[in-house]
């Protein structure tokens, strides 16, 4: 079964606009870390925003933030004031206590394009 | 500078012709592992290590090997190389932890001819 799910292989937005790059995962541990990653065309992997399972608030970092709905499992990337350099690939990512935290599994990917 | 250094960058080789890419990472992590990335599939897990000579299978094993002799260097091999093994590869480290996010190499682009 498909740990990680990204359903939009690509999105498209205009600058200064806000962007839900949408995720959801499985799993049956509690206790579990999701993780969202950029990679621009230059092909690095760029860390964006961690949010843990047990974390009440939703984690922030700038202009990215995560919209964590654990009932829906549901773990969403929302880009404020999108910009042009946001154009990249957008990977979700889960790390479980029951692998031993060994395995950090991704999604297939959702390509954001920014336009002017 | 923390960083996860992989060479070569790009690679270009034949049918049955042993490679070797290498990894190595200057903070200690304890974790390390190797991913390939192939378009509509994400970022598939190779081989992954805890510690020196820890490691173990991911997802995508077969035909590659790996190896960890010293903390800092998680070699990725291929003896016998084959074309459904094109693909980017990614080396990545971590501390020990739920929270502590993946360091990644600047990938290695292998063609097999």
């Amino acid at each position: 079964a498909q740990k990680i799910t990204q359903t939009q292989p690509g999105m498209f937005v205009q600058e200064k606009e806000a962007v839900t790059l949408d995720c959801t995962y499985d799993t049956s541990d509690q206790s579990y870390g999701l993780f969202w990653y950029k990679q621009p065309s230059s092909g690095e992997m760029i860390f964006l925003i961690y949010q843990g399972s047990y974390d009440e608030q939703n984690a922030t970092e700038g202009r990215y933030s995560l919209n964590f709905q654990k009932a829906r499992k549901s773990a969403n990337l929302v880009i404020s004031a999108s910009q042009l350099g946001d154009s990249a690939m957008y990977f979700c990512a889960m790390r479980e206590v029951n692998t031993g935290f060994q395995k950090l599994v991704f999604g297939t990917g959702t390509r954001l394009l920014v336009s002017p | 500078e923390a960083q996860v250094t992989q060479n070569p960058r790009y690679l270009i080789t034949v049918t049955g012709k042993k490679l070797t890419v290498t990894c190595s990472q200057n903070m200690n992590h304890e974790y390390m592992s190797w991913y390939r990335q192939d378009p509509g599939l994400g970022l598939r897990q190779i081989y992954y290590s805890m510690n020196v000579e820890v490691t173990d299978k991911g997802d995508v094993p077969e035909g590659y090997k790996v190896s960890r002799k010293e903390k800092r260097n998680f070699p990725l091999i291929l003896e016998s190389p084959s074309p459904n093994q094109t693909s980017l590869y990614f080396c990545a480290s971590s501390s020990r932890g739920l929270s502590e996010k993946l360091l990644f190499g600047s990938g290695t682009q292998l063609s097999v001819l």
